[in-house]
């Protein structure tokens, strides 16, 4: 069984400064990581993707993530974070030895960013 | 422009009664899926289909019926024997079913009980 574990509810940050959200998850095989956001009232919408390769990858908005296996997380970063960037954000993973691989998403993170 | 479209944005239920959210994709996608969003627990898929006219159940399909009678619609029915219907509804497309496919989203539907 695969399942994903976002540990913090809410991330508070000040504008102009790094964001980090983090993500932990567990697969019975290789795993295809995925970060999505949410704005309120609004559906989710995809900021980037892990599925093999190099383990840092870049995504939508000046978001990315690294993928580290020893540690199986998954966690977005942004470098310099913008008061727009308050949003609900969801990891999700999909294990590549399913034969329908249906995402495990978590249960998400407020990010609140003050100006 | 191409995307997915879910109707009502907002739908009231009465008790007893079954109601019908609606989701149309133009994207051409084989795959569609129906999510349920409640608060703090992230979002759980309720069904599936990969193909018109099959579709699977999800982790929570008690309660729900689908339909795939055509590619770009996958309405969702929540029935009277769903006792907690209050939550956000999502409806997802993708390309095709394979691990390396991400998800496109609609808007959401949320249903509450009147």
């Amino acid at each position: 069984a695969q399942s994903v574990a976002q540990p913090e509810d809410q991330v508070n940050v000040a504008e102009g400064n790094p964001l980090t959200v983090k993500c932990t998850y567990s697969v019975s095989g290789n795993p295809y990581l995925f970060w999505y956001v949410q704005y309120p009232n609004r559906g989710l919408q995809f900021l980037l993707k892990y599925i093999t390769g190099d383990n840092l990858v870049k995504g939508s908005y000046g978001f990315e993530a690294e993928f580290n296996k020893s540690q199986t997380s998954f966690h977005l970063k942004k470098p310099s974070a913008l008061v727009s960037d308050s949003a609900l954000y969801f990891c999700a993973v999909r294990d590549a030895t399913d034969s329908w691989g249906k995402f495990q998403f978590g249960a998400g993170t407020q990010v609140v960013v003050t100006p | 422009d191409g995307g997915i479209t879910q109707s009502p944005k907002y739908l009231f239920r009465k008790e007893g009664q079954n109601v019908t959210l609606s989701c149309e994709q133009n994207l051409n996608h084989d795959a569609m899926y129906w999510y349920r969003q409640d608060p703090g627990q992230g979002l759980r898929l309720i069904y599936y289909s990969q193909i018109v006219n099959d579709f699977q159940k999800g982790d929570i399909a008690e309660g729900y019926s689908v339909s795939r009678e055509k590619k770009e619609s996958f309405p969702l029915t929540v029935t009277s024997a769903q006792k907690n219907p209050t939550a956000f509804y999502l409806c997802a497309s993708s390309i095709g079913t394979t691990e390396r496919e991400k998800l496109f989203f609609g808007s959401g539907t949320q249903l509450s009980v009147l």
